[in-house]
């Protein structure tokens, strides 16, 4: 079955620096999906990507999806402590409209 | 502000008792999910229907776990008889999905934390 592998699990970093959580699937996707988790949340949609290379930008997130739309990744401009959380990627792939979830990063931001 | 609603929010229940999750998906939604959430598992889908009708529950527990959705206003997951190893947060999604669309954004609901003793 599809498998969608997520690096790193956990990342720390300073308030101001920079953060990439990375997403590989075992399996071409037909879309991405990314969420975010606050601590005791429940995942909050963030973006979709549909087309080869494209990347999006809401403010200080930038998301690319692969040319292959086998891997994606989520950068974080100068991280704020909001944006404490894990994030997850999400794809499907082929006829399936049920999403695969990676395994998640878990970001703390340091003050 | 619509939103997915669950209940109960949290539960604790001895083991061999039956424990069952509502959730109330966005009106007009017509895509129901039930995730499990683990620290060892991460994020697993148990089941999901579209129309009130089950597309998938490959990743359900058939012989203890059942997932329905009486009308298209209430989705219910049952465990019975639970188990320790059930005790994870549960957490029902919803989404609107269009013919032509690739996939629905889903919305969570705050989920419901499940405790087996």
């Amino acid at each position: 079955g599809q498998q969608v592998m997520q690096i790193p699990q956990y990342q720390h970093v300073q308030e101001g620096e920079d953060f990439t959580t990375y997403c590989n699937s075992s399996t071409t996707l037909s879309n991405i999906q990314w969420y975010k988790q606050r601590p005791g949340g429940h995942p909050v949609f963030l973006i979709q990507l549909v087309k080869s290379g494209e990347v999006k930008k809401q403010k200080r997130l930038t998301f690319q999806f692969g040319e292959a739309k086998k891997n994606s990744s989520l950068h974080i401009t100068a991280t704020q402590t909001t944006d404490v959380g894990t994030y997850f990627c999400a794809g499907s792939s082929g006829s399936a409209r049920q999403l695969t979830f990676g395994s998640g990063t878990q970001l703390t931001v340091l003050p | 502000d619509a939103r997915v609603t669950q209940t109960p929010r949290d539960k604790v229940t001895e083991m061999g008792q039956e424990v069952t999750m509502r959730c109330q998906p966005i009106l007009g939604h017509n895509t129901v999910f039930w995730y499990r959430q683990t620290m060892m598992q991460g994020l697993e889908l148990l089941a999901y229907f579209r129309n009130r009708a089950p597309l998938d529950d490959s990743g359900m527990p058939k012989d203890r776990f059942s997932a329905e959705m009486p009308d298209a206003t209430l989705a219910t997951l049952k465990i019975q008889p639970s188990e320790p190893r059930d005790s994870a947060v549960y957490f029902c999604a919803s989404g609107l999905t269009y013919l032509r669309a690739l996939q629905e954004t889903q919305y969570f609901g705050p989920g419901t934390r499940l405790l087996v003793l």
